[in-house]
């Protein structure tokens, strides 16, 4: 089955930090470009982050400096290691393929002391 | 950056009604737009693609149309199960747009 499970959420202080990670079935990581997208409580989406293929990453400005996107393909794994969390971090944070959209279920991340 | 603009923020129409949701991009996206359904806790959910796909397993009420800089999401016939909240995306350049949503509901 083609899917996506990210995992990783939690609470965690100001100033903090937590690795996301996404595993993707049935396709490899490597092969697409993949994303990270967030929504924050009763707002709407926001993408913040691409790894494309060649390896070369994009950040959103809101989390650039701080977030770090990168895979490990022999784990066909995405991560988002996020360092620095601001209040304003707490969402909702999926993973997502580009090309041939798909979405994984989203792991929920609370910055919060 | 390209900008998304959808319409209206918020829909309300009766069961069988025709529904219509426009999103208009700041430059083209050619046809590189996603329209998604989400539920209160859940997920996006891929409708449609390439702005006129209709994905696997989506009811055919729904219809999306347009190329460039001007889509639309139609629903034939409102259903109850189409309550929810609507978003457009572009996903034409490396930083994907999403318009800011339309809640339908039910009169």
């Amino acid at each position: 089955e083609v899917q996506l499970v990210e995992s990783g959420g939690d609470l965690i202080q100001p100033g903090g930090s937590l690795r996301l990670s996404c595993v993707a079935s049935g396709f490899a990581v490597s092969d697409t470009y993949m994303n990270w997208v967030r929504q924050a409580p009763g707002k709407g989406l926001e993408w913040v982050s691409v790894i494309y293929s060649d390896g070369s990453t994009h950040y959103a400005d809101s989390v650039k400096g701080r977030f770090t996107i990168s895979r490990d393909n022999s784990k066909n794994t995405l991560y988002f290691q996020m360092n620095s969390l601001r209040a304003e971090d707490t969402a909702v944070y999926y993973c997502a393929r580009g090309g041939t959209l798909l979405w994984g279920q989203g792991t929920l991340v609370t910055v919060s002391s | 950056d390209i900008q998304m603009t959808q319409s209206p923020s918020t829909l309300s129409a009766s069961v069988g009604d025709r529904v219509t949701i426009t999103c208009r991009a700041s430059q083209s996206v050619s046809k590189w737009l996603a329209w998604y359904q989400q539920k209160p806790g859940k997920a996006p959910k891929l409708l449609i693609y390439k702005a006129s796909s209709l994905e696997s397993g989506v009811p055919s009420r729904f219809r999306g149309s347009g190329s460039g800089t001007e889509f639309t999401l139609t629903i034939s016939s409102l259903q109850p199960d189409d309550v929810a909240t609507y978003y457009c995306q572009e996903y034409n350049s490396y930083s994907w747009t999403f318009g800011l949503g339309t809640r339908v509901e039910i009169k």
